[in-house]
């Protein structure tokens, strides 16, 4: 049975950087597209972005200057980093997986909360 | 980018009888490839979402059959045939044909 677990400080302060792993079990790494999404007040859903085996990632470009996903294939666990947060960014951190092509987010972590305060 | 409407903004409904959320988007669907990357979630109080629909009209695995998906290009509907005690919930479409994947706004379904 695949499934994907969040972990992190659950705060962080402004001005610093959120850095969250999510750690993959019964599934093998190079089988998917390693997602991570976020759940916020202001902004409801938001896609994040990915991160595949062969190290290609993409990113959605309101965030881009402030994310980066990874992956370490020996530990099965991907990681987000998102750097100079601010209040905007506190919510619910999830990481999923998409099959290549599917277009679709098969399995969901349980998802970690991370809050943006002094 | 992509921006996806979905209507009513809550469904409050009797056990029983059934229910639809309509998502509208921006932009047509239609991938280059052919296929259309609309899905639908669930998502439980307390729980993260869970993928219902695929590519507009697929069940995924373990879903019941009261839920079905339908629509083309821009205008998609998720339909429950009789609503049940553990639909309740927030329900999100989600497009993936474009990036960024975006999502709808969300639907709350609620029992009368």
């Amino acid at each position: 049975q695949v499934q994907l677990q969040e972990a992190g400080p659950g705060l962080v302060k402004p001005s610093e950087t959120l850095s969250l792993t999510c750690t993959v079990s019964g599934a093998s790494i190079s089988a998917y597209y390693w997602n991570w999404l976020r759940q916020t007040p202001g902004k409801g859903l938001e896609w994040i972005g990915y991160v595949y085996y062969t190290g290609g990632t993409a990113y959605n470009s309101p965030l881009k200057s402030r994310v980066t996903i990874s992956l370490d294939m020996s530990k099965s666990q991907f990681s987000l980093r998102l750097s100079s947060v601010t209040a905007a960014d506190t919510g619910m951190y999830y990481c999923a997986a998409e099959a290549p092509g599917a277009g679709q987010f098969d399995l969901w972590g349980r998802g970690t909360l991370a809050t943006v305060s002094s | 980018e992509i921006v996806l409407t979905q209507t009513p903004p809550s469904s409050p409904v009797t056990l029983g009888q059934p229910a639809s959320i309509s998502c509208r988007s921006s932009q047509s669907l239609v991938h280059r490839n052919g296929n259309t990357y609309l899905s639908w979630l669930q998502q439980r109080p307390g729980q993260p979402p869970r993928l219902l629909i695929h590519k507009i009209s697929n069940r995924f695995s373990g879903v019941p059959d009261r839920f079905s998906g339908s629509g083309a290009g821009t205008d998609f509907t998720l339909m429950i045939s009789r609503v049940e005690a553990e639909d309740v919930g927030v329900y999100y479409c989600m497009q993936a044909s474009q990036f960024p994947y975006t999502f709808g706004q969300g639907t709350k379904l609620e029992i009368k």
